[in-house]
């Protein structure tokens, strides 16, 4: 199974938005709603911002929102701060399985 | 609160079993359905598979062929027994409680295949 495909890096200022894509297939992406989120800062386990595409969990702040278009998923994060600073990855169901997006590291500038 | 510990070795041989277990508190492995995750050092995450509660598998079709999940409700864990590893299967291995996402993850182990 290919990973799904998320960019790089990204970067952007504090107090500004900015949006992680996550791009699939009709297979995974595209044929369920059940595509999450996590944020793992360096050396730490991942911590779960979104899942089914929408929802976010108790504690997440709702700077964290999440979409999808298609195949596509995206995470969008307003407002931000320095401690958003981490690695970011999508994970969506693909019939059977799990499968996780390569990962997108933001920088906060 | 749930919380999740990963045990066994740090070091296994290569062509031999990778074995770990993750004990569970704060909720029941009979519920819900509970998940293995990698990452190699420097790279993203690998889904492993996943075992509902003490029933069927998942297995992702890369690791399929040589991977064993199971579930022991008394001592409220959950395993994973990856056979004939190489140094590819060198990483930081997480469970994970896999309901409404894997909202929660035990802090990961570290596994090195060397001889």
């Amino acid at each position: 199974q290919s990973a799904l495909t998320q960019p790089r890096s990204v970067s952007e200022s504090p107090g500004q938005s900015v949006t992680i894509s996550c791009t699939g297939t009709s297979g995974d992406v595209g044929g369920y709603n059940y595509v999450s989120w996590y944020q793992q800062p360096p050396g730490k386990a991942p911590k779960l911002m979104i899942y089914d595409v929408t929802h976010r969990p108790s504690g997440v702040p709702d700077r964290f929102s999440g979409s999808k278009s298609g195949n596509t998923a995206s995470l969008t994060i307003s407002g931000l701060q320095a401690e958003d600073e981490a690695d970011y990855y999508c994970c969506s169901y693909a019939g059977s399985f799990l499968v996780f997006g390569g990962g997108t590291k933001l920088t906060v500038l | 609160q749930v919380q999740l510990q990963e045990s066994g070795p740090g070091l296994v041989k290569p062509s031999e079993t990778l074995s770990l277990t993750c004990t569970v508190s704060g909720d029941s492995v009979s519920s819900h359905a509970w998940t293995w995750i990698r990452q190699p050092a420097g790279k993203g995450l690998e889904w492993i598979g996943r075992i509902y509660n003490s029933g069927p598998t998942q297995y992702s079709p890369s690791l399929k062929s040589r991977i064993t999940l199971s579930v022991d409700t008394s001592k409220n864990q959950f395993s994973l027994k990856l056979s004939s590893v190489t140094a590819a299967d060198t990483a930081v291995y997480y469970c994970a409680r896999d309901y409404n996402g894997l909202a929660f993850w035990g802090q990961g182990t570290l596994v090195t295949v060397s001889s």
